[in-house]
């Protein structure tokens, strides 16, 4: 399978705990995008790389939240002391680099849905 | 005003009835524009992207108005197997890039 991989798919936390999600794009793009959705909404942008470079971050993005791709390859996403209001599914998306035909196509994961409790 | 505006629906028509929905933008420096179909619990999947001089695929028809700042989607001979939610993107190009989905169209088709 050569598709968006995430990891864990699911995760039930306790408020104030730390969690930690893994996204594994295709392995040709370079461009990696996380974002959140809530039942009944779109996907939320929430930050964009481009390699191992974070070039946009969601101004809506409390500071608990961070993302690094340190080899420009996986990414991972952290939310500290997690409340109920993080509770939501986390999309990741990657897209081939400028050039390379659809390169604004974007390819999701399946998702790693967050519940805390 | 929020940046992409979508009808929520839910569109509910008979199989091989034709639909259509709209989809607003604000920034009219909005450069790319996409549907996207998502189905229930599932991850959204490309459905197809708007050219600025329209693009048909198979059942579908997509369509830009940069006049109006809207793009639509036209589903004909609806299938039970179109129901989903259909998101639609925009993403502001040479500068700030940000993919901006709406909260989705839900249709349902019915037989």
């Amino acid at each position: 399978d050569t598709g968006v991989s995430q990891n864990p798919r699911h995760k039930i936390t306790k408020r104030g705990q730390n969690v930690t999600f893994r996204c594994d794009p295709i392995s040709e793009h370079n461009r990696l995008y996380w974002y959140r959705q809530t039942l009944g909404q779109g996907p939320e942008f929430l930050t964009y790389f481009q390699n191992e470079a974070q070039l946009e971050k969601s101004r809506l993005l409390s500071d608990r939240f961070s993302a690094e791709r340190p080899k420009g390859s996986f990414s991972t996403l952290e939310i500290q002391r997690t409340e109920q209001g993080d509770s939501a599914m986390y999309l990741c998306a990657s897209s081939p680099p400028v050039g390379a035909g659809a390169t604004d196509t974007q390819y999701f994961g399946p998702g790693t849905r967050l519940t805390v409790l | 005003r929020k940046e992409v505006e979508q009808d929520p629906g839910p569109f509910n028509v008979p199989e091989g009835a034709t639909v259509a929905f709209n989809c607003t933008y604000s920034n009219s420096a909005s450069q790319s524009f996409f549907w996207y179909r998502q189905d229930c619990r599932k991850e959204p999947k490309l459905l197809m992207s708007v050219y600025s001089s329209g693009n048909e695929d198979g059942r579908f028809t997509a369509q830009l108005n940069r006049a109006s700042q809207y793009i639509s989607l036209l589903i004909r001979d609806s299938k039970l197997s179109d129901s989903a939610t259909y998101l639609c993107v925009v993403i502001l190009s040479g500068g700030s890039y940000i993919p901006t989905f709406g909260r989705g169209t839900s249709l349902i088709v019915h037989p």
